[in-house]
């Protein structure tokens, strides 16, 4: 079975300038997350999708990040304008469904300089 | 808001060296719990989790975890580590209504030969 798929592996930018990622789930998955991991902490949920209606977008820093799943099954994560605070991996995972008892399958993640 | 407290950052240790890695939540309700593991240039991936029941559970590669609701706390054990045990070592939670994954800052292990 194929994991979660995340493109780019890497990612350098200069501050101001946009950027996105993308994310494959495990076929059939439902519900998507992406999180923010910044150096020395543990991820962070940005975003939570359930097909694709957004569930959870509390910790979204809304005027510069965006994120979509339209057709509920690949999902994009935008930053635009980024800032230097957002260097971090960022980590795509997906569940069968939105229980707290699904496990969370976790793709490689997306490292991003910005400079 | 949950929160989950990892105090040990960064551990080391010699192979056959008994491990037990602390990790200490703070929620109200009915809670998951969970421990991740990512090894080097790896993704994380679950080590072993807990819902209910039987309060000790065991998980991949010999590991197993002990929950005591009366200390908030869910620590990780091994008996005998080795070297291939080295990696980051998260311990997360959620509430039983939602699966939003609130993590600890997570323990580096080095495992020496």
């Amino acid at each position: 079975e194929a994991g979660v798929a995340q493109s780019p592996r890497y990612k350098i930018i200069e501050k101001r300038q946009s950027v996105a990622f993308w994310c494959n789930p495990i076929s059939g998955h439902a519900t998507l997350y992406w999180y923010q991991q910044i150096l020395g902490q543990g991820p962070k949920l940005l975003i939570q999708f359930q097909n694709n209606g957004v569930v959870d977008d509390s910790q979204l820093p809304k005027d510069r990040f965006s994120a979509e799943r339209l057709k509920g099954v690949d999902s994009t994560l935008k930053i635009q304008p980024a800032k230097l605070e957002d260097s971090a991996v960022y980590l795509c995972a997906s569940s069968v469904g939105p229980s707290g008892r699904n496990i969370q399958y976790f793709g490689a993640g997306t490292r991003l300089s910005v400079l | 808001a949950q929160s989950v407290s990892q105090h040990n950052h960064h551990v080391i240790l010699s192979e056959a060296a008994s491990l037990e890695l602390g990790c200490n939540y703070s929620y109200g309700g009915t809670v998951n719990l969970f421990w991740y593991v990512q090894y080097p240039g790896q993704h994380l991936q679950l080590l072993l989790k807990y819902f209910s029941g039987d309060p000790l559970v065991k998980g991949i590669k010999g590991f197993e975890a002990e929950f005591i609701k009366s200390k908030f706390s869910f620590n990780l054990r091994k008996p005998s580590v080795q070297w291939s045990d080295t990696a980051e070592y998260f311990c997360a939670v959620n509430a039983d209504s939602a699966s939003k994954l609130t993590f600890g800052t997570g323990t580096r292990l080095q495992v020496t030969l």
